[in-house]
C-alpha cells in the first residue's frame, strides 16, 4: 500500500484534457517536491514533471504540474492517443527516509 | 548520450542472493545520485534504494532494508544491488535510474531493467 493516492484510472476523448491528482500528507507531499512519470506499455518510464511543475527538455507543454499543500496535480490538455500510459507521482518521504511512488493512474483516451 | 545498462537477473530460488549491475555512460557517473526501482508483473513503481553521487549515503525501502545493498564503484562507472535472502515477492523488472540532482528526487533517465524471478 502506498503512502500517496491516486485515482486507478482516468478517461477522456481525444483533445480534451485530463486531470490526475496525487495525495499524500505533511511527510511527503506536503514538505517535499514532486515529480510524475509516464510509462508507456513495455517501456521504462519517462520523467514528465519534475520539482512540482517544470518540464523536461523535449516535453511538451500539453502536460503541466501543480502542487497545493499536500496533494498534486498532472494534467494533460489536448489528449492524443499516444498519451494513453500509466502516470505516476513521485516524492520523498521524511518519516520513511526513503522515496515513494503513487499506485499509478491508467489513462485511457476514448 | 546517457545509457544505463543493467545486467544480473535471472531465476533465483528463495533465500538465495542475486548481484545486478547497471553500467553508465554518456555523463559524469560521480556526480549523480542513482536509484535502484522495481516494477512487480503488472504491478506499479517501487522505489528500492539509493546512493548518493559519492556513496556515503544509502537510504532503502522498508520491504528490502537489511537483506539489500546498494552500492557503486565510481571507477568503473557502475552501479550495484546485492541482494540476499531472496523471497517471491522480490520478483520484479529492476530499474537503475539517475537522479538529476535537482531540488527533489527526480529519475531523469533510466535502464531498460533487467528481470529477477524468485522461484523454486
Amino acid at each position: 500500500q502506498s503512502v500517496l493516492t491516486q485515482p486507478p484510472s482516468v478517461s477522456a476523448a481525444p483533445g480534451q484534457r485530463v486531470t490526475i491528482s496525487c495525495s499524500g500528507s505533511s511527510s511527503n507531499i506536503g514538505n517535499n517536491y514532486v515529480s510524475w512519470y509516464q510509462q508507456l506499455p513495455g517501456t521504462a518510464p519517462k520523467l514528465l514533471i519534475y520539482d512540482n511543475n517544470k518540464r523536461p527538455s523535449g516535453i511538451p507543454d500539453r502536460f503541466s504540474g501543480s502542487k497545493s499543500g499536500t496533494s498534486a496535480t498532472l494534467g494533460i490538455t489536448g489528449l492524443q492517443t499516444g498519451d494513453e500510459a500509466d502516470y505516476y507521482c513521485e516524492t520523498w518521504d521524511s518519516s520513511l527516509s526513503g522515496c515513494v511512488f503513487g499506485p499509478g493512474t491508467k489513462v485511457t483516451v476514448l | 548520450q546517457v545509457q544505463l545498462v543493467e545486467s544480473g537477473g535471472g531465476v533465483v530460488q528463495p533465500g538465495r542472493s542475486l548481484r545486478l549491475s547497471c553500467a553508465a555512460s554518456g555523463f559524469t557517473f560521480s556526480s549523480y545520485g542513482m536509484h535502484w526501482v522495481r516494477q512487480a508483473p503488472g504491478r506499479g513503481l517501487e522505489w528500492v534504494a539509493v546512493i548518493w553521487d559519492d556513496g556515503s549515503h544509502e537510504y532503502y525501502a522498508d520491504a528490502v532494508k537489511g537483506r539489500f545493498t546498494i552500492s557503486r564503484d565510481n571507477s568503473r562507472n557502475t552501479l550495484y544491488l546485492q541482494m540476499s535472502s531472496l523471497r517471491a515477492e522480490d520478483t520484479a523488472l529492476y530499474y537503475c535510474a539517475r537522479d538529476d540532482a535537482g531540488l527533489g528526487n527526480n529519475f531523469d533517465y533510466w535502464g531498460q531493467g533487467t528481470l529477477v524471478t524468485v522461484s523454486s
